[in-house]
Order: C-alpha cells, then sequence, then structure tokens
C-alpha cells in the first residue's frame, strides 16, 4: 500500500491565488480528515469526511477554504483567494473503523507570498 | 470540546537514557489515546496507542499508561537511540472503541525529543 498520497508536496504561490491541495486516501479508508499544522496552532482540524459526507468543518478557518470529497479515493482542500496567514503544512489522514489510529500523509508545504 | 495538553515541549536525554512525555485531558468521554512520532519533514507516524479498558501497553522499547481517574497518560521510551529525535504527539478522542477507529482526535502541542550520542 503506498499510504495517503498528497500532491503537491511543496506549493508556492501569490497573495489572491486560488491553491488546490489534493489527497488520496488509503483504500478502503471511509474517513478523511485535513489538518493544518504550525508553530503556534500546532496541529489543527480543519474538516473530516465519512464516506464522502464531511460530518465536521467547524474548524475551517474561513469561507475562502473548502473541501470536497466527490470519490471515495480523492479528496482536495481548496483555498481562494490565498493570504500570506495560510502558509502552513496541511496534512491529509485516512482511517478505517476497523483500523488504528490515522494515518497521516507526507503533507503540503504552503507558502503564501 | 476536548483539550490535550502536553508536558514538556522539549526534552533532551542522553542515549541510553528513558525519556518521558505526559499528557492530560480534558473529556472524560476519551477513551481512545494513540502517540505519534513526527519526523523532520514527514507526517506524523502512530507508534503506539492504548484504549481505556487497558492501562499499560507496551511495545518494546516504547510504552504507554493510562491514569483515566485522574485523565493522564504517559509515553515511556527507554534505551533511547538517536533516530528516537523527532517531535512526540499525544492524542485522545471522545468516541467508543467499539466503533474501532478514532475520528475526531485532538493532539496536543508536540514534545521536541532529542538524544544526544
Amino acid at each position: 500500500d503506498a499510504g495517503v498520497i498528497q500532491s503537491p508536496r511543496h506549493e508556492v504561490t501569490e497573495m489572491g491565488q486560488e491553491v488546490t491541495l489534493r489527497c488520496k486516501p488509503i483504500s478502503g479508508h471511509d474517513y478523511l480528515f485535513w489538518y493544518r499544522q504550525t508553530m503556534m496552532r500546532g496541529l489543527e482540524l480543519l474538516i473530516y469526511f465519512n464516506n464522502n459526507v464531511p460530518i465536521d468543518d467547524s474548524g475551517m478557518p474561513e469561507d475562502r477554504f473548502s473541501a470536497k470529497m466527490p470519490n471515495a479515493s480523492f479528496s482536495t482542500l481548496k483555498i481562494q483567494p490565498s493570504e500570506p496567514r495560510d502558509s502552513a503544512v496541511y496534512f491529509c489522514a485516512s482511517s478505517s473503523d476497523r483500523g488504528h489510529g490515522y494515518t497521516f500523509g507526507s503533507g503540503t508545504r504552503l507558502t503564501v507570498v | 470540546g476536548e483539550n490535550v495538553e502536553q508536558h514538556p515541549s522539549t526534552l533532551s536525554v542522553q542515549e541510553g537514557d528513558s525519556a518521558v512525555i505526559k499528557c492530560t485531558y480534558s473529556d472524560s468521554a476519551s477513551n481512545y489515546f494513540p502517540w505519534y512520532k513526527q519526523e523532520l519533514g514527514k507526517g506524523p507516524q502512530l507508534i503506539i496507542d492504548i484504549r481505556s479498558n487497558v492501562g499499560e501497553k507496551k511495545d518494546q522499547r516504547i510504552a504507554v499508561t493510562l491514569n483515566k481517574t485522574a485523565k493522564h497518560f504517559s509515553l515511556h521510551i527507554t534505551e533511547t537511540q538517536p533516530e528516537d529525535s523527532a517531535v512526540y504527539f499525544c492524542a485522545a478522542s471522545p468516541l467508543g472503541p467499539l466503533a474501532g477507529s478514532a475520528r475526531q482526535l485532538t493532539f496536543g502541542s508536540g514534545t521536541q525529543l532529542t538524544v544526544l550520542p
């Protein structure tokens, strides 16, 4: 199993531009999570899905952030328009009711200049 | 909601010594407590977890203890090695073990462990 796959690994964009982060969960996992990691705030849960349905998006900071999961093997996190304070590492993780804990991807390091 | 506090934020030990990281949680409904290790440039990786029906769990040099009455749990690493150097996160979830897997994990703030050769 290739694990949770995120792309891109690094993204540098200008303020105001749209950014799309992508995630492929582990096959058979029915939960998918998006986290943001910064030095100041640590790991913050942004949103999570169960069977492709968003369950809790209370961690999404603003309307500029949106997430979708069109099918069991793909999810996107979109920021539009991006701002410098969005600079962080964004992690995707997946899990299943039969498994143990989360499996995290390698993350996307986003820099907004 | 759940609040997880983790101490210390940094920890340096000599190679071969033991390291202990402690966490407390606030939600008495929490019953799943995993620990993650994050190496530089990588995502957190699950290293050990414990459920509320168990007081202690061990896996080679790593052990976790849980005190539900006091709402705290700890990670113990014995015979530390340089490759143990990383950031360690504790986490807690209020969701029941009957479902098998935690969903909304709340993470501690992390401990930077440095093992000195």
